[in-house]
């Protein structure tokens, strides 16, 4: 089936406490990116990546890191998390050339 | 990005159709206007897309005005599982967009048995 996964759906963790949401997909798609979820501010895009090791910054970048070392996967890093991450995040890819995005289900993260 | 409105909530039955509006007045002419939707505990889910002709998928039709400013997503026979937050996107076909899709509030569907 094809599909995006992310882990874990939920975490809640300390400030300061490195962590790392990881995201795959078994579709060979390019590109792929991170989105918040927060309400009344709507889906806005952390980061995104064109293909393997090519990565750029969306919206709202700051305190996160990513990385795309496989095609598959495309993990976003919390160095140092802090309570304004607090929040549900979704991890996307699409086929280059395709309009249609497919989402993950989702990671519900709270930073205390 | 060119923004879109549409009404916050909308209320239909069961087996009835649904014509979900957006208004999008500063659309440009490369701006293909798409459609999400996102379930209850979900992430979004493409739904359709179109640039300036109707056009017609296995769930549902966009209808898009002769001037563009406008578009009306139409659910032919709404069940239970349409309920969701339906979501109308412009993204820019050029430009350095690099297919980033800019959700704004979108409209909350409620389906009635």
């Amino acid at each position: 089936e094809a599909q995006v996964t992310q882990n874990p759906r939920y975490l809640i963790t300390v400030t300061g406490k490195k962590l790392t949401v990881t995201c795959s997909q078994n579709m060979n798609h390019e590109y792929m990116s991170w989105y918040r979820q927060d309400p009344g501010l709507g889906l806005r895009q952390i980061y995104y990546s064109m293909n393997v090791e090519v990565t750029d910054k969306g919206d709202v970048p700051e305190g996160y890191k990513v990385s795309r070392k496989e095609k598959r996967n495309f993990p976003l890093i919390l160095e140092s998390p802090s309570p304004n991450q607090t929040s549900l995040y979704f991890c996307a890819s699409r086929r280059q050339g395709s309009y249609e995005q497919y989402f993950g289900p989702g990671t519900r993260l709270t930073v205390t | 990005d060119a923004k879109t409105t549409q009404p916050n909530s909308m209320e239909s039955n069961e087996e009835e159709p649904v014509h979900l509006p957006c208004n999008h007045s500063t659309i440009s002419g490369t701006d293909y206007i798409h459609w999400y939707r996102q379930l209850p505990s979900q992430g979004p889910e493409y739904v359709i897309h179109g640039l300036t002709s109707n056009v017609n998928n296995r769930m549902a039709s966009l209808a898009i005005a002769e001037d563009r400013k406008s578009s009306t997503l139409i659910l032919h026979r709404a069940t239970l599982r349409d309920a969701a937050v339906y979501y109308c996107i412009l993204r820019d076909a050029g430009g350095t967009s690099y297919g980033k899709l800019t959700f704004g509030q979108g409209t909350i569907l409620t389906v009635h048995p």
